[in-house]
């Protein structure tokens, strides 16, 4: 069975401190890698989609990279806004089906 | 529309009542998908559909669970009997075909009391 795995499930940093999410994965037949962030009382907003292993995309502070085991989200110099739960999912060939599965998430809270 | 919009935003029923949650996915968007967040926990997928057919229903938790999409667009999950474990948020997304993004709705939070 696929699994999505993410850690910390909450992180606190400071304003300006950088860090990195962490998502783990086990599948057989990776289609894409998703990271999607959550405010709360709101649906997931998608944020970036990863393909292929050594992959990398950037928006504003965020930048995603992939491996063939894991997933990182690194945030440089974060601010308060990007106060959120960041959701990973995968999107796997080897059971035909469409659907992505999500992690549980990292809660990141930034204090000014 | 713009977005994906899912009605009611909230609701509150009695254990035991039926409910039924819509979603009104973007335009032209062929694939749709329901999932359900618990508190504490992640998204848990219910059921896909691409066009009107349903590929994928795995993720159903019971026979009180059912949906239906009519004319590619307008979905409704039912939900029969309701129990206070059905009390979660249920999200709803569509795509415009596999491997792009979902764009989630904001979600329905059921409440069953």
């Amino acid at each position: 069975e696929d699994q999505v795995t993410q850690s910390p499930e909450a992180l606190r940093l400071q304003e300006g401190e950088s860090s990195s999410l962490n998502c783990s994965y086990t599948v057989s037949g990776l289609r894409g890698l998703f990271w999607y962030r959550q405010d709360p009382g709101k649906g997931p907003e998608f944020l970036f989609t990863l393909y292929s292993a050594g992959e990398e995309k950037e928006k504003e502070r965020l930048k995603a990279t992939l491996t063939k085991k894991e997933s990182f989200l690194h945030i440089t110099a974060p601010k308060p806004e990007d106060s959120a739960t960041y959701l990973c999912a995968v999107q796997a060939f080897e059971d035909g089906s469409e659907k992505l599965v999500f992690g549980k998430g990292t809660k990141l809270t930034v204090n000014p | 529309g713009a977005g994906v919009s899912q009605s009611p935003s909230n609701k509150v029923t009695e254990k035991g009542k039926d409910v039924e949650l819509r979603c009104d996915p973007i335009s032209g968007h062929t694939a749709l998908y329901w999932y359900r967040q618990s508190l504490g926990q992640g998204l848990e997928f219910l059921i896909y559909f691409q066009g009107n057919s349903a590929p994928d229903k795995s993720g159903l938790p019971s026979d009180r669970f059912s949906a239906e999409r009519t004319g590619g667009s307008v979905s409704t999950l039912t939900i029969q009997r309701t129990q206070q474990e059905d009390s979660a948020v249920y999200l709803c997304a569509s795509s415009l075909q596999e491997g792009y993004g979902y764009t989630f709705g904001s979600g329905t939070r059921l409440t069953v009391v």
